[in-house]
């Protein structure tokens, strides 16, 4: 099984450039997500969808976009990069149900992004 | 809000040494717990969870027990191995948040031969 795909895996970018990160997974889970990962601030919630066409802001939003037009794909957006957003990106997925309660989540293998 | 706090590491131990790892929460819930560990270069994998008051989650030896009374899911392993020298998070969701996963800062974990 695949799982959660991310891609690309490394990506530099200049100071003012756009970019899409892709994430994909084929397990049919409701719930996607996407992080970003920093030294000693553990993952902060970026983006998050409930459902196709459903997203909302997490704790850290500004400078991305999410869109969720299918169940499996979850791209994150960037609009115009800062060296702020280097960092690593993580996307995850997973569902819940009402006699197990929420489940754990899938993880990419992340996006090693670099801003320049 | 919803938070959670671990200790800070790194943690350095000798392998075979007995490992804890603390971790507390705030949330305005009733949330589900989990660890997750992260291998260098890797993605994050589930470790352990439970889902409510006193069910003790384990795998590959770990073990943590959720307390409500204390709000603590505290990770502990009785014999740590090289094999588990990684970074590893304490987390918790709560479904009316459609699953949303709250991160404490992590613990680096070295485990020495």
């Amino acid at each position: 099984n695949a799982g959660v795909t991310q891609t690309p895996k490394f990506q530099v970018l200049k100071t003012g450039q756009s970019m899409t990160l892709q994430c994909a997974q084929d397990m049919n889970h409701e719930y996607m997500s996407w992080y970003r990962q920093d030294p000693g601030m553990g993952l902060r919630l970026i983006h998050y969808s409930v459902g196709a066409g459903i997203t909302d802001q997490g704790e850290v939003p500004n400078g991305y976009n999410v869109s969720r037009s299918t169940t499996e794909d979850f791209p994150l957006r960037l609009l115009s990069a800062a060296p702020s957003q280097t960092s690593v990106y993580f996307c995850a997925s997973s569902y819940s149900t009402l006699e197990a309660g929420n489940t754990e989540a899938f993880f990419g293998q992340g996006t090693r992004l670099t801003v320049v | 809000g919803d938070s959670v706090t671990q200790m800070e590491g790194p943690v350095t131990l000798s392998e075979e040494a007995c490992l804890t790892i603390n971790c507390t929460y705030t949330a305005t819930g009733y949330p589900s717990l989990f660890w997750y560990v992260q291998y260098p270069g890797e993605g994050l994998q589930l470790l352990l969870k439970a889902t409510k008051a006193d069910d003790k989650g384990s795998n590959k030896g770990f073990e943590a027990t959720y307390r409500k009374e204390t709000t603590s899911f505290h990770l502990e392993k009785g014999s740590v191995q090289v094999s588990d020298s990684a970074v590893y998070f304490c987390a918790l969701s709560l479904m009316e948040y459609g699953n949303k996963l709250v991160f404490g800062a992590g613990t680096i974990l070295r485990v020495k031969s």
